[in-house]
């Protein structure tokens, strides 16, 4: 079943903090984190693996809260160059090691 | 270190037409992936490759689409006939095992059936 993200969409100026959140109506073994620039392929940010971890990527960090099944990224004093599409995978409990995306957020990050 | 490589980049055909994508992953990765994805949505899994063993192929249409692994390495999408619903981008990614992480992907093949 595929992941919910919310916003579809966010609007910052540049030094914003923006979170982008990721929930699925199963249990979760992972969730992976990934921007996607307009043309060009996916780029991995972080995975994380246990409940209640927090991983951080430059100024992007992440929680999982596997009892709410959710994810959140947050991205903090936002960049220019943070501007594209966020996608979580999620892969299952039952590790069929198939990772599901959703539909992903767009950030748009102005000067 | 190169990353994955597809060919070819872009590519426009009638419908009813075959159509081939290759993709040449990182060297070293066991795990190869196709990816389907449509205009405003995330990649689809198609395929999933374990060296040349397709391990899990549920998504893939098999009445129109197939692929094939060589020796572990490269790898080939084919859809023969193409429809117009077939329009879209095709992402192959590598990863160096299933459950291990990072999967690297390629730039992508857009497909655009008329």
């Amino acid at each position: 079943q595929q992941p919910v993200q919310s916003p579809q969409a966010v609007i910052l100026r540049e030094g914003e903090d923006a979170v982008i959140n990721c929930s699925s109506s199963k249990a979760l073994y992972s969730v992976h984190w990934y921007r996607q620039k307009h043309g060009e392929a996916p780029v991995f940010l972080m995975i994380l693996l246990k409940g209640g971890e927090q991983k951080g990527h430059e100024k992007i960090s992440a929680s999982f809260n596997e009892k709410k099944q959710q994810s959140s990224l947050y991205l903090t004093a936002s960049q220019l160059s943070y501007s594209g599409t966020y996608f979580c995978g999620t892969e299952a409990m039952n590790r069929d090691d198939k990772i599901i995306f959703g539909k992903g957020t767009r950030l748009h990050i102005l000067p | 270190e190169a990353g994955v490589v597809q060919s070819p980049r872009y590519k426009i055909i009638e419908k009813k037409q075959p159509v081939a994508f290759w993709c040449n992953p990182i060297s070293g990765h066991n795990t190869l992936y196709w990816y389907r994805q449509n205009l405003g949505q995330g990649p689809e899994l198609l395929i999933r490759y374990e060296n040349e063993e397709a391990v899990d192929d549920s998504q893939l249409p098999k009445d129109r689409f197939s692929a094939e692994r060589l020796k572990g390495v490269d790898s080939t999408l084919k859809i023969q006939p193409a429809e117009l619903g077939d329009s879209a981008v095709y992402l192959c990614a590598s990863s160096l095992g299933t459950g291990r992480g990072e999967q690297f992907f390629g730039p992508g093949t857009r497909l655009t059936v008329l």
